[in-house]
């Protein structure tokens, strides 16, 4: 049972787009929401966050926007760069424990 | 500033030998410990976690354990490894309540 989704495996966007990374969450009782972003052959990194009490954070390039009545938060990265191109895993809080979706491939090509 | 170490970077071990993968965390007390597995092509799946020594939960039963003898020191083994162990093996960290967790560089475990 995939509590928390990401239903693209991949996205490709031109640098200086837009770029828009979606996750579906089925579990209500989630109250705290995490992007990370992944390298090849890395740990992933922290990169934002968001409390189920609010409806968007923002930190410089990225955004993250949860509507909770959909069960739905997205990543917002704009302008994207090359330095962008890397796995994107969202992951939602339950008690102490962290549940992750399968990861977005993101690509952002020149 | 905190610094997690995770050895080796990369394993190879034939099926049926045993594993001990090795975590520790520097400049923080008391961190809350977690290991994690990434099987090829899916996400990150929580396998044991820890909220001090000698405290430990399993999240999904396997022919895996974990120890944690000292307060920054998290241990991940097997008796006899199987093929499906293979994976990359993350450990990561988060303190007190926060909800952020912080990961180590991983280990690649190929089992042959």
């Amino acid at each position: 049972d995939q509590q928390v989704k990401q239903n693209s495996p991949s996205l490709s966007v031109q640098e200086g787009r837009i770029s828009i990374l979606n996750c579906d969450y089925t579990n209500s009782m989630f109250d705290y929401f995490l992007w990370y972003k992944k390298y090849p052959a890395e740990g992933p990194t922290f990169l934002i966050s968001i409390s189920s009490i609010k409806d968007k954070n923002e930190d410089g390039r990225f955004t993250v926007f949860l509507n909770k009545s959909a069960k739905h938060l997205s990543l917002h990265i704009v302008p994207s760069q090359p330095g962008d191109s890397a796995v994107y895993f969202c992951a939602a809080s339950y008690t102490d424990k962290l549940i992750f979706g399968t990861g977005t491939r993101l690509q952002v090509f020149p | 500033s905190q610094t997690i170490h995770q050895w080796p970077a990369t394993l190879v071990q034939p099926v049926g030998s045993p594993l001990s993968l090795e975590c520790t965390v520097e400049g923080t007390s008391n961190p809350n410990l977690y290991w994690y597995r990434q099987a090829a092509g899916r996400g990150l799946q929580l396998l044991f976690y820890s909220v001090g020594i000698g405290q430990i939960s399993s999240e999904v039963p396997q022919n895996l354990s974990a120890s944690r003898p000292q307060d920054r020191q998290f241990i991940l083994s097997s008796k006899k490894l199987l093929l499906s162990d293979s994976g990359f093996y993350l450990c990561a960290w988060s303190v007190g309540n926060a909800y952020e967790q912080y990961f180590g560089p991983g280990t690649r475990l190929t089992v042959t």
